[in-house]
């Protein structure tokens, strides 16, 4: 399987600030990589597809960048509705493999 | 609109059988991907199964496979996920997700399985 490493597993960030979270794979994923959101008692949601397609909805605020092995998730300006658990995953291969997550706290 | 929407919560005793369900709306069910993800108490997200409604095309983790059983009876736009013989690890949180191209587009609500003495 391929493994899903994020970084870093949590932070603590202010209203207006930009967070970036990395996620690295074990092996080359192209561009198969997802980011999803994920708040306390709740489904997860897609933000981002295809390492940098923004799901339709998706605030712009939320951007991502990457090929191969290197991703990032980026929010450039945070506000009180971003604050949860962000995972990435990979669908290159089955089985599809996910990061542990990184968990955005209010400062 | 497209909904996923689940059984409810679950308490079995180790070595009971279960079987929960997610039953799709407001799409062709035949036309897309649906899996299973674990989600274990206070932990990560876990690719468990998926099977094509169409054609009955399935696919496991490693990890589960001979765990569990991943079905769907697109009569009733309906997948489900089953154990034969449940352990107390199984506790967690069970979600389906349509599987559109090459991501979760939609989620359901998440079906709790707890296992216990």
């Amino acid at each position: 399987d391929t493994q899903m490493t994020q970084s870093p597993s949590s932070l603590s960030a202010s209203i207006g600030d930009r967070v970036t979270i990395t996620c690295r794979a074990s092996q080359s994923v192209s561009t198969y990589l997802n980011w999803y959101q994920q708040k306390p008692g709740k489904a997860p949601k897609i933000l981002i597809y295809a390492a940098s397609s923004l799901h339709s909805g998706v605030p712009s605020r939320f951007s991502g960048s990457g090929s191969g092995t290197e991703f990032t998730l980026t929010i450039s300006s945070l506000l009180p509705g971003d604050f949860a658990t962000y995972y990435c995953e990979q669908s290159y291969s089955t089985p599809p493999t996910f990061g542990q997550g990184t968990k955005v706290e209010v400062k | 609109e497209v909904q996923l929407v689940q059984s409810g919560a679950e308490v079995k005793k180790p070595g009971e059988s279960l079987k929960i369900s997610c039953q799709g709306s407001g799409y062709s069910f035949t036309n897309y991907w649906i899996g299973w993800v674990r989600q274990m108490p206070g932990k990560g997200l876990e690719w468990m199964a998926i099977i094509h409604p169409g054609d009955s095309e399935i696919r496991y983790s490693p990890s589960f496979q001979g765990h569990v059983t991943i079905s769907a009876d697109k009569s009733i736009s309906t997948a489900y996920l089953q154990w034969s013989s449940l352990r107390a690890s199984d506790t967690a949180m069970y979600y389906c997700a349509r599987h559109g191209g090459s991501y979760d587009d939609h989620w359901g609500q998440g079906t709790l399985v707890t296992v216990s003495s």
